[in-house]
Parts: C-alpha cells; sequence; structure tokens
C-alpha cells in the first residue's frame, strides 16, 4: 500500500531565516505531487505540482520554490521566510495519468514564522 | 480568489441527524471531490463524481452535482459523533484542482 509522509510536523522559524519542507512516498511510482497551502481556517491554496523528476508548475508566485530530486521526494522551500508564511503546508501525491486525479495527503506541516 | 465556496460555514446537529452541506464552484470541470479534514490533520478523500454524473453514492455519504448550477452537494445520512470535521469540495481538472473553504461539521452526542 502506499504511505506519504512530511517532516518535520512542526517547525517554528524567524523571519528571515530558510525553510526546507520534506515530503516522500512509498509504495507507488511516478506519481504526482503537490504542495498546498492552508491558512488558519480556510481552503486550501495550491502552491506546486510535479509530474516527474525535475519537472515543477507554480501556482502562486511567492516566497516558496518546491524541487523534486528523486522520483518520490518533493521539498518545499524559501532563502528567506516571511511573517506571511505562516501556515499548515500539506503534501498530497496522485496516481500518474490518473483519469481522477484523487489526491492522497500526507499529515502536514505546521509552519510558525515569528 | 478562484476558490470554491461551500456553506454553510458550519453546521451543528444532533447524532443520527442528516448533514448537508453546499459547494459551488467557477469554472469548467473533469469531475468535483469531496474531502473531509480532522483538525490538524490531512485531507482525506470521500467521494468523487464525475462532469457527466447526477448522483453519486457511498455507505452513508450521498453526493449530486448540477453542472448548469455549478454547485455540489454532500449529504451525510444518520450522522455519528465521529463526523465531526470539516469538509471541503475540490473541482477542477487534472492537477489544478480549487479547494472550497470548508464546512465545519460539529455532531453532537
Amino acid at each position: 500500500s502506499q504511505t506519504i509522509h512530511q517532516w518535520p510536523a512542526t517547525l517554528v522559524q524567524p523571519v528571515g531565516s530558510p525553510l526546507s519542507l520534506e515530503c516522500t512516498v512509498e509504495g507507488t511510482s511516478n506519481p504526482n505531487l503537490y504542495w498546498y497551502r492552508q491558512a488558519a481556517g480556510r481552503g486550501l491554496q495550491l502552491l506546486f505540482y510535479s509530474v516527474g523528476i525535475g519537472q515543477i508548475s507554480s501556482e502562486v508566485p511567492q516566497n516558496l520554490s518546491a524541487s523534486r530530486p528523486q522520483d518520490r521526494q518533493f521539498i518545499l522551500s524559501s532563502k528567506k521566510l516571511l511573517l506571511s508564511d505562516s501556515g499548515f503546508y500539506l503534501c498530497a501525491w496522485s496516481p500518474p495519468r490518473s483519469s481522477t486525479d484523487t489526491q492522497y495527503f500526507g499529515p502536514g506541516t505546521r509552519l510558525t514564522v515569528l | 480568489s478562484q476558490q470554491g465556496e461551500e456553506d454553510p460555514q458550519a453546521l451543528s446537529i444532533q447524532e443520527g441527524e442528516n448533514a448537508t452541506m453546499n459547494c459551488s464552484y467557477k469554472t469548467s470541470i473533469n469531475n468535483l471531490q469531496w474531502y473531509r479534514q480532522n483538525s490538524g490533520r490531512g485531507l482525506v478523500h470521500l467521494i468523487l463524481i464525475r462532469s457527466n454524473e447526477r448522483e453519486k453514492h457511498s455507505g452513508r455519504l450521498r453526493v449530486t452535482l448540477d453542472t448548469s448550477k455549478k454547485s455540489s452537494s454532500l449529504l451525510i445520512t444518520a450522522s455519528r459523533a465521529a463526523d465531526t470535521a470539516s469538509y471541503f469540495c475540490a473541482s477542477g481538472r487534472t492537477y489544478k484542482y480549487i479547494f472550497g473553504t470548508g464546512t465545519r461539521l460539529k455532531v453532537l452526542a
């Protein structure tokens, strides 16, 4: 069966510090991968998605970047965090070449920027 | 914002009652999906309805879709305390799904 991991679970970082959040998927090959951000009490905002190694699509221009160095690894980064980067970050995967794009979510990382 | 909208934003019912929540969206879609999120956790997929379907059932869940009105509804029958969570619709096509702002459901035992 497939599983998705995210770490860390929680993170408190000062403004201006770098960020690296990691997501890995097990039990599948060539998954589509997604990064979302959820502000408190809000819906999810799609940040990035990837259909293959090195292929990243950015949905919202901002202070963040994403990379996919391996087939089942997706990394969210920032060089300098802003207060507005605080939120709940969710990674998800969907099967490749799926006709439905049903997404399976990780447990999330709660980021607080002070 | 391009986010879809759910209503009501919050719903409180007694155990055993039915819960209905609605979702509106703005763009053309391949399918519409409903997800559930327990507090502070990731989302869990509940049910998917394709754009050429009007109604779908899964256990205690019933989803309807009206593409002419760009709206969907999720009905949870015979609710249980364990159904307490936030429910989101996700509408879109290939990789780009727009999630609504969610309905917070509280089921009182």
